[in-house]
């Protein structure tokens, strides 16, 4: 199983920053790597698949990088409604794998 | 409007169990795939169980192996799980989900499985 290592586990900014968040795999997962986006209360939404495109919907601050076993979500400049917990997700070996999350707190 | 909506979520006792549903609308409901993903209370995302789009590949988590059943009935435009032997650890919301890059989710169903 790809175990997916997500970095910071907690990020505090401000809005208007910067936020960029690192999501390993413990293998290769080429670019079958998707992230989502939870708010509290809320199910998860799919913002970034195939590592960089953006889903239907998706604002164009956020936007995904990598291949191979390196990734990064980045939102270029954060609204008060971007705090949430972010998960990666891969896709390219079975069982489909989640990190433990980055929470996105406002500081 | 794509939605996909779980319901038959509850309490239930250790050694119990339960049928989830999933309800599809807005999509072919029959040419996709679908999953099941869990989250207990204050953890993250667990993935759970998929069913292709004819039902033909069935896969479980570990975890789950034995326990649960996943089927589906296109006509109905409907995806199932169900979870027999509940343990306290099954405690969670339950959601399906659209294909292994989970482009689409439910709003969940909760799952409490406690004396």
């Amino acid at each position: 199983e790809i175990v997916l290592t997500q970095s910071p586990a907690t990020l505090s900014l401000s809005p208007g920053e910067r936020a960029t968040l690192s999501c390993r795999a413990s293998q290769s997962v080429s670019s079958y790597l998707a992230w989502h986006q939870q708010k509290p209360g809320q199910a998860p939404r799919l913002l970034i698949f195939d590592a960089s495109n953006r889903a239907t919907g998706i604002p164009a601050r956020f936007s995904g990088s990598g291949s191979g076993t390196d990734f990064t979500l980045t939102i270029s400049s954060l609204e008060p409604e971007d705090f949430a917990v972010y998960y990666c997700q891969q896709r390219s070996n079975w069982p489909p794998t989640f990190g433990q999350g980055t929470k996105l707190e406002i500081k | 409007e794509v939605q996909l909506v779980e319901s038959g979520g509850g309490l239930v006792k250790p050694g119990g169990s339960l049928r989830l549903s999933c309800a599809a609308s807005g999509f072919t409901f029959s040419s996709y795939s679908m999953n099941w993903v869990r989250q207990a209370p204050g953890k993250g995302l667990e993935w759970v169980s998929s069913i292709s789009s004819g039902s033909s590949h069935i896969y479980y988590a570990d975890s789950v192996k034995g326990r649960f059943t996943i089927s589906r009935d296109n006509a109905k435009n409907s995806l199932y799980l169900q979870m027999n032997s509940l343990r306290a650890e099954d405690t969670a919301v339950y959601y399906c989900a659209r294909r292994e890059a989970m482009e689409v989710w439910g709003q969940g169903t909760t799952v409490t499985v406690s004396s």
